[in-house]
């Protein structure tokens, strides 16, 4: 069974900094794209970044180039969101979700999220 | 990167039929055939319901349909049950590997 398990959500204030962490299993990691998707509260998905299966091409939504990092270590399994200097409107949800490989263009599978807090 | 442009809400009663539309631009929805839909309960994280504009995954009822003509896509829910309440997300590929998603729509079966 494919799980993705989010970690490391948390209060933040505004200009500090937070690492999220997403566990998977129940499937082959290092053969899949991964992003992280955000919700804020009460409001739409966004999408905020994607990391190659090697982790040799990154990319990211505009707002978040520059402050965020997205990375991984397929030996663990894990993908990761070094998110720094942060705002108030990086508040949200963020979810680890798997970029399906029969599923072109679309993300299969989700974790639960969690949830990033910034405020003073 | 802007958002893709759904319909706040829309509504039926069970067993009716609800259409949701999702525009973009030549940039994305009508640039690319990478269309998908997320259904998302009240907070549960979004399931995938329709990829590559028109295809379901293994698991989806066939009441779940979608299409594209031009820079919208649409998907329509057949036969509405109670379960089908819930937010639903349209996406699009938008080139040089980003994503983009729609504003959302909310689902309420009278």
């Amino acid at each position: 069974e494919v799980q993705l398990v989010e970690s490391g959500g948390g209060l933040v204030q505004p200009g500090g900094s937070l690492r999220l962490s997403c566990a998977a299993s129940g499937f082959t990691f290092s053969s899949y794209w991964m992003s992280w998707v955000r919700q804020a509260p009460g409001k739409g998905l966004e999408w905020v970044a994607n990391i190659k299966q090697d982790g040799s091409e990154k990319y990211y939504v505009d707002s978040v180039k520059g402050r965020f990092t997205i990375s991984r270590d397929n030996a663990k399994n894990s993908l990761y969101l070094q998110m720094n200097s942060l705002r108030a409107e990086d508040t949200a949800v963020y979810y680890c979700a798997r970029e399906g490989l029969a599923v072109a263009g679309a993300f299969d599978y989700w974790g639960q999220g969690t949830l990033v807090t910034v405020s003073s | 990167q802007s958002a893709l442009t759904q319909p706040p809400s829309a509504s039926g009663s069970p067993g009716q039929s609800v259409t949701i539309s999702c525009t973009g631009t030549s940039s994305d929805v009508g640039g690319y055939n990478y269309v998908s839909w997320y259904q998302q309960h009240p907070g549960k994280a979004p399931k995938l319901m329709i990829y590559e504009v028109s295809k379901r995954p293994s698991g989806v009822p066939d009441r779940f349909s979608g299409s594209k003509s031009g820079n919208t896509a649409s998907l329509t829910v057949s036969g509405l049950q109670a379960e089908d309440e819930a937010d639903y997300y349209c996406s699009s590929y938008a080139g040089s590997n980003n994503f983009v998603f729609g504003t959302g729509t909310k689902v309420t079966v009278l």
